[in-house]
């Protein structure tokens, strides 16, 4: 079964400032999807980003980017220029691809990193 | 305007007695899954549905029922087998088959007194 950790319960940054969340996560699979969801306060979960694990150039999304390493089952989400807005819970989660057995597309999470961005 | 509806936003209920979560989708969406979320963990995934009239166990099924009898709709029951039913519940959808991205409804609240 697949696992993923994000190590870091809770992280506050400065606005306009930069911040990396980390996340790692541990599979058999070769392939694979990895994403980030956010979660402001209103708990609407909404999608930040996408990382097909069979590409190697990492995903973007405007201020948003990831630092994807296959060998070490990492995918770090740096956040450039926070933004008050940004204050959220971040979720990691992990998805077979549909092709694999068993997938069904079924998310695994990690358990957030709570961002604050300060003013 | 498309999305997914969740109704009601806050749910309380005595226990013991059974109640049922509403989900709604008008994006045409055939797969559509219900996840549970607690204080300080990630989300769990209770049941699932890839098509109509078809749905499977999650990881956490015990003690809650599902129907699929439409495409846009996903109701989801909580018993009172379910030992410990408070919790925010969200239900997600994604589009069918090549298709990897779930998109989430707004949540419900559920409080047994």
């Amino acid at each position: 079964a697949q696992t993923v950790t994000q190590s870091q319960p809770e992280m506050s940054v400065q606005e306009a400032e930069t911040v990396t969340l980390s996340c790692t996560y541990d599979t058999s699979e070769n392939n694979y999807y990895l994403f980030w969801y956010k979660q402001p306060p209103s708990r609407q979960m909404i999608l930040v980003i996408r990382q097909e694990a069979y590409k190697q150039q990492n995903a973007t999304e405007n201020r948003f980017s990831v630092n994807f390493q296959k060998a070490a089952k990492s995918f770090s989400l740096k956040i450039s220029d926070s933004q008050l807005g940004d204050t959220a819970m971040y979720f990691c989660a992990f998805m077979k691809p549909g092709w694999s057995g068993g997938s069904n597309y079924k998310l695994t999470f990690g358990k957030g990193t709570l961002l604050t961005v300060n003013p | 305007d498309g999305g997914i509806t969740q109704s009601p936003k806050y749910l309380f209920r005595k226990e013991g007695q059974n109640v049922t979560l509403s989900c709604e989708q008008n994006l045409n969406h055939d797969a559509m899954y219900w996840y549970r979320q607690d204080p300080g963990q990630g989300l769990r995934l209770i049941y699932y549905s890839q098509i109509v009239n078809d749905f499977q166990k999650g990881d956490i099924a015990e003690g809650y029922s599902v129907s699929r009898e439409k495409k846009e709709s996903f109701p989801l029951t909580v018993t009172s087998a379910q030992k410990n039913p408070t919790a925010f519940y969200l239900c997600a959808s994604r589009l069918g088959r090549g298709s990897d991205t779930q998109y989430f409804g707004p949540g419900t609240r559920l409080t047994v007194l």
